[in-house]
């Protein structure tokens, strides 16, 4: 069974702090891991990929990932009121081909 | 930035009808798929479609779906005889296929927003 999951949320952070997001997966098997930010009724956008066990920084986002733990997560810092989105976390699982499977994703709100 | 088209933006069918969803990949791209996303639900995976045939396929993919690329550009989404639960955004994606570093990254349109009734 291929699952990926997520805290749903929601996620409420003032402006300027850390929010932090965590995903957890259950292929032991997969390569490849994703976060996509969703904002309400429009479509998933790519916002860091990782691939290797450790972090992986881009700007104010950090993902990392634990393969032995089967864990990902996204740190994004100095957060702001436009973060306030729901976050995807997305996970390439060899069952599934090259198809990523998503989970529930974790609302977060970001406060002025 | 190339971008992923996907037509029509918004359909309303009534139940028992057949829709076509249509999407236009990024022209380099080699794997396309389709998701669908129930409202307030999480991002379904339905198929992949690769060198002109499907590569994989969800359970939610029955009989009632098909898929085809009739042209060097178009990639379709058939649903035959639309049932109320089929009301959902339905994304078409695409990616290069593995990068060098071992990862496929998709790369989604608008989506197309379904409604039947």
């Amino acid at each position: 069974q291929k699952e990926v999951e997520q805290n749903s949320g929601p996620l409420s952070v003032p402006e300027g702090a850390i929010a932090s997001l965590n995903c957890t997966y259950s292929d032991r098997v997969s390569q490849s891991f994703f976060w996509y930010r969703q904002y309400s009724g429009k479509s998933p956008e790519l916002i860091m990929s990782i691939y290797s066990n450790g972090d992986k920084e881009d700007g104010r986002f950090t993902a990392q990932l634990n393969k032995a733990s089967q864990y990902v997560s996204l740190l994004i810092r100095d957060s702001q009121p436009s973060d306030s989105a729901t976050y995807l976390c997305a996970v390439n699982m060899y069952q599934a081909g090259t198809a990523l499977i998503f989970g529930k994703g974790t609302t977060l709100s970001v406060s002025s | 930035e190339p971008e992923v088209t996907q037509t029509p933006s918004h359909q309303v069918t009534q139940m028992g009808q057949e829709v076509i969803l249509r999407c236009v990949p990024i022209s380099n791209h080699l794997y396309f798929y389709w998701y669908r996303q129930i409202l307030g639900q999480k991002v379904e995976f339905l198929v992949s479609f690769y060198n002109n045939e499907i590569s994989e396929k969800s359970e939610i993919f029955d009989d009632q779906f098909s898929v085809e690329r009739p042209d060097g550009s178009n990639f379709t989404l058939k649903i035959r005889s639309t049932k109320l639960e089929d009301s959902a955004m339905y994304f078409c994606a695409s990616s290069e296929g593995e990068r060098s570093s071992g990862a496929n990254v998709l790369t989604f349109g608008a989506g197309s927003r379904l409604t039947v009734l």
